[in-house]
């Protein structure tokens, strides 16, 4: 069966300096990944997915199948990146996602 | 564009009594998803929807929940009756089904309290 783990609950920085959020997954096949973010009060919303390879809000995310992990990472956090942010697997295509438990990081000033 | 609307936001009920949510996707959208969020934890589905038809509902507690999606548009999830563990965010989520897109549009959720 597939899983996601996230091994931190709480990951504190402060401002400016780098970023990284751990992600493993477990499955057996070719898996996609994903990255969601959730802001104070805001939905739940798609930050990026490894497949675009794209870098959002300064944000990058490389899918290291070797290590069966999809970290994410930033160089400079700023202070509107606190957030809680959720891995998530997306296999046998379709959308459906399995979410790990979640990292929340506060970035202190 | 709303986005995907969720109701009643919050719920508060006393344990065996019964509860409904309801969901309306964004337009257009034929997939729709109901997830569960225990306190700490990330989502898990519960059921998901092609058009009007349950193409997973294995994680679903079918001896206590149930859903509908008539006409393949809004959906309902309820729960009879409720116990103390029900406790949690119900999170609703379309998708326009684009293979391996992977962008699923959440709602606000219904956060439920069972007493």
């Amino acid at each position: 069966a597939q899983r996601v783990t996230q091994p931190e609950k709480l990951l504190s920085v402060f401002k400016g300096a780098p970023v990284e959020l751990k992600c493993n997954y477990s499955y057996s096949g070719s898996p996609e990944l994903f990255w969601y973010v959730q802001y104070s009060r805001q939905r739940l919303q798609l930050l990026l997915r490894h497949i675009s390879r794209e870098s959002i809000k300064g944000f990058t995310a490389d899918l290291n199948k070797g290590e069966t992990s999809f970290h994410l990472k930033k160089p400079f956090a700023q202070e509107e990146d606190s957030a809680m942010y959720y891995c998530a697997l997306s296999t046998g295509g379709g959308n459906k996602l399995t979410f790990g438990t979640g990292t929340q990081l506060k970035v202190e000033l | 564009e709303a986005g995907v609307v969720q109701s009643p936001r919050y719920k508060i009920i006393e344990k065996k009594q019964p509860v409904a949510f309801w969901c309306n996707p964004i337009s257009g959208h034929n997939t729709l998803y109901w997830y569960l969020q225990n306190l700490g934890q990330g989502p898990e589905l519960l059921i998901r929807y092609e058009n009007e038809e349950a193409v997973d509902d294995s994680q679903l507690p079918k001896d206590r929940f149930s859903a509908e999606r008539l006409k393949g548009v809004d959906s309902t999830l309820k729960i009879q009756p409720a116990e103390l563990g029900d406790s949690a965010v119900y999170l609703c989520a379309s998708s326009s089904g684009t293979r391996g897109s992977g962008e699923l549009f959440f709602g606000e959720g219904s956060r439920l309290t069972v007493l």
